[in-house]
C-alpha cells in the first residue's frame, strides 16, 4: 500500500478551483524529499505535470501549481476545464523503504 | 519523435514466466535512467524497478528476487524478465525515463518524463 495518502476524489464546476493535498511522513516528503505530480487521463498512461515541488513542464498550463509544506504537499488546478478530469497522482523518495512511491490517487470529476 | 512503446505482456499462469519489452526513439536507454512503473486493475501507480545509467538496478520489495530489468544499447530496449508471477503481479506495465536534478542538501532527485503507454500482464489459471 501507497505511503503516501490523498483524498480518493474532489470536485468542482467549470472555471473553480480545486486542491488535491498528498501527505506523506518523515522517511519520504517529512524528509525534505521534493514531491511530482503525475496526470493520468481515462485510458491512458500517467504524464508529468509538476516535478521538483513547483515546477510545470513545457506545454503543461499555468492553471496547475504545485506546493510543498513540512510533510505535505498540494496540486491546485484553477480555472477548473472539463478536459482536467483524470486522476492525479503525487510521488516522492521514501528512504526507509529505498525506492521511488506514490500516493493513493485522486480522481478529479468537473460537475 | 521522442517515444516509448512496449510488449510482451498476455496471459501467464501462476509461477510462470514472462519478458516485457520497452523499444525508445529519439533518445539512448544506455544514456538515461529507466524505470518500470505498474497499475493494477482499478488501482494506483507503483515503482517496480530501475536501471541507472551507471547499470546499478534496484527493484520494488514486491519483486525483489523474482524480477530483472535490463537493456540492449544496440536494440535501444529496455526489458524487463518477470519469473514466478502471481495473481498480484496482474497489472498494466508502463516504462518510463527517469529525470533527475540535485536538491538543496546535494542529493539526486528522480521523476519520470516520459511513459509508454503500457503493456497488459495478466496473471491467472
Amino acid at each position: 500500500q501507497s505511503v503516501l495518502t490523498q483524498p480518493p476524489s474532489v470536485s468542482g464546476a467549470p472555471g473553480q478551483r480545486v486542491t488535491i493535498s498528498c501527505t506523506g511522513s518523515s522517511p519520504n516528503i517529512g524528509a525534505g524529499n521534493d514531491v511530482h505530480w503525475y496526470q493520468q487521463l481515462p485510458g491512458t498512461a500517467p504524464k508529468l505535470l509538476i516535478y521538483a515541488n513547483t515546477n510545470r513542464p513545457s506545454g503543461v498550463p499555468d492553471r496547475f501549481s504545485g506546493s510543498k509544506s513540512a510533510t505535505s504537499a498540494s496540486l491546485a488546478i484553477t480555472g477548473l476545464q472539463a478536459e482536467d478530469e483524470a486522476d492525479y497522482y503525487c510521488q516522492s523518495y521514501d528512504s526507509s523503504l529505498s525506492g521511488r512511491v506514490f500516493g493513493t490517487g485522486t480522481k478529479v470529476t468537473v460537475l | 519523435e521522442v517515444q516509448l512503446v512496449e510488449s510482451g505482456g498476455g496471459l501467464v499462469q501462476p509461477g510462470g514466466s514472462l519478458r516485457l519489452s520497452c523499444a525508445a526513439s529519439g533518445f539512448t536507454v544506455r544514456s538515461n535512467d529507466m524505470s518500470w512503473v505498474r497499475q493494477a486493475p482499478g488501482k494506483g501507480l507503483e515503482w517496480v524497478s530501475v536501471i541507472y545509467s551507471g547499470d546499478t538496478t534496484d527493484y520494488a520489495d514486491s519483486v525483489k528476487g523474482r524480477f530483472t530489468i535490463s537493456r540492449d544499447s544496440s536494440k535501444n530496449t529496455l526489458y524487463l524478465q518477470m519469473n514466478s508471477l502471481r495473481a498480484e503481479d496482474t497489472a498494466v506495465y508502463y516504462c518510463a525515463r527517469e529525470a533527475y536534478y540535485y536538491d538543496s542538501r546535494g542529493y539526486p532527485v528522480y521523476y519520470f518524463d516520459l511513459w509508454g503507454r503500457g503493456t497488459l500482464v495478466t496473471v491467472s489459471s
